[in-house]
């Protein structure tokens, strides 16, 4: 079936630098990608919506230039959370749906837990 | 996005099915009726969807009242690892991203 590979994992990092975090559809080419956070019992929030070749399109209320989505290839979207705070600390998750095989069911990475200290 | 509803929390026995609701009374025609869940630490998982037909499928069986505006996500003979969130969701096939937006979830218990 559908794979989408998420990395990293786990990411600690200091007040003030950024990060990325790259979501891969490994067996299927994806044109929309979606990102989501998920803070600690809560439910997952849609961030944005990432198009392969154009710009993402962000959820009401998403900083895009705190969040900067990039969705260079059919296979690779990033997402980088610039001058990252302690608020910023959240479990971040990527989705695709392979259109391909006729399903209609969306992939969704294992997810990156982030904290900045 | 027309909303869900689903109560916050089930607890089931193992071994035994497990019935979980979910309303959507401002469900439109076209949209479809999503399940996924979401064990501890993990991304979603796609459980099963439909339309208007009932639908089976190898993890579950889904529901639908003849009028749509609830469902019913079935697992037969729930495990230990069925223990997780369940999302119902509403998708609506527009032309462009169809985004998923999900709601609380119902957090199934599953005791031993």
């Amino acid at each position: 079936g559908a794979v989408v590979s998420q990395h990293p994992s786990r990411v600690i990092c200091k007040s003030g630098t950024s990060v990325k975090i790259e979501c891969r559809s490994l067996d299927f080419q994806a044109t929309t990608m979606f990102w989501y956070r998920q803070f600690p019992k809560q439910s997952l929030m849609l961030m944005a919506t990432s198009n392969e070749g154009s710009k993402a399109t962000y959820e009401q209320g998403v900083e895009k230039d705190k969040f900067l989505i990039n969705h260079a290839s059919l296979t690779l979207s990033t997402l980088t959370v610039t001058s990252a705070h302690p608020e910023d600390s959240s479990f971040y998750i990527c989705s695709a749906r392979d259109l391909g095989t006729g399903t209609y069911g969306y992939t969704f990475g294992s997810g990156t837990r982030l904290t900045v200290v | 996005d027309a909303k869900t509803t689903q109560p916050n929390s089930m607890e089931s026995n193992e071994e035994e099915p497990v019935h979980l609701p979910c309303n959507h009374s401002t469900i439109s025609g076209t949209d479809y009726i999503h399940w996924y869940r979401q064990l501890p630490s993990q991304g979603p998982e796609y459980v099963i969807h439909g339309l208007t037909s009932n639908v089976n499928n190898r993890m579950a069986s889904l529901a639908i009242a003849e009028d749509r505006k609830s469902s019913t996500l079935i697992l037969h003979r729930a495990t230990l690892r069925d223990a997780a969130v369940y999302y119902c969701i509403l998708r609506r096939p527009i032309q462009g991203a169809q985004k998923l937006v999900f709601g609380q979830g119902t957090r199934l218990t599953i005791n031993p």
